[in-house]
């Protein structure tokens, strides 16, 4: 059975620290995507990532694929309020077998 | 391009008593997803259908049930409702074979069971 396991589980940090959350498989996946999920809407991808050792940014967020395609990590730069959310990594195994969520993790950002 | 719709957004129910969520995922996309979300297990599967037919399924007992229209709007049911079925339930739909199968969720139905 395939698990993704997603560190820290919580994460409450003041406006303009850096942070990184690490999503970690013994799987090896073909694609692992990034969701994030603010309180009372469903998930919204973020980004995929497909070659180990691909490195994704958009914006401040920066999203990196291991090299051995079984562990992702998501760095954000100078948090603000408006990261705020659930993060959801999600890995892609056999075609057309479904999507491995992680249990998440939940960024708090204060200012 | 509207995004994926469900309803209805809230539901409460009684233990014993079935329900019925729907799901009208985004124009063209032929993959419908469902998952059940709680804060102890967070995001977990229940099943995928594509062209009507059920494609993978996840470890949830047979009380859970869905179906695809030939419109791929989807349909999922429970029935014999228990208290532990409380939860966020999201629909999501995906290109399926012509991307990562990369996942567009609705907003969810909050399904209480008293």
């Amino acid at each position: 059975t395939q698990l993704l396991e997603q560190s820290p589980q919580f994460l409450s940090i003041q406006e303009g620290e850096n942070l990184t959350v690490y999503c970690n498989s013994s799987s090896v996946f073909s694609s692992l995507q990034w969701y994030r999920q603010e309180p009372g809407e469903g998930p919204v991808l973020l980004v995929t990532v497909v070659t180990g050792g691909e490195v994704k940014k958009l914006k401040r967020l920066t999203f990196q694929f291991g090299d051995a395609r079984k562990d992702s990590s998501l760095h954000i730069t100078a948090a603000q309020p408006g990261d705020t959310g659930l993060y959801l990594c999600a890995g892609a195994g056999q075609a057309g077998t479904a999507l491995i969520f992680g249990k998440g993790t939940t960024l708090s950002v204060s200012s | 391009k509207a995004g994926v719709t469900q309803t209805p957004r809230y539901l409460i129910k009684t233990r014993g008593q079935q329900v019925t969520l729907s799901c009208s995922p985004i124009s063209g996309h032929r993959s419908v997803s469902w998952y059940q979300q709680t804060p102890g297990q967070g995001l977990q599967f229940l099943f995928e259908y594509f062209s009507e037919t059920q494609r993978n399924k996840g470890n949830f007992p047979g009380r859970f049930s869905g179906r695809q229209f030939s419109n791929s709007r989807s349909e999922m049911n429970v029935s014999t409702l228990e208290l532990g079925d409380s939860a966020l339930y999201l629909c999501a739909s995906s290109w399926r074979d012509r991307t990562f199968n990369e996942q567009f969720f609705g907003p969810g139905t909050r399904l209480t069971v008293l």
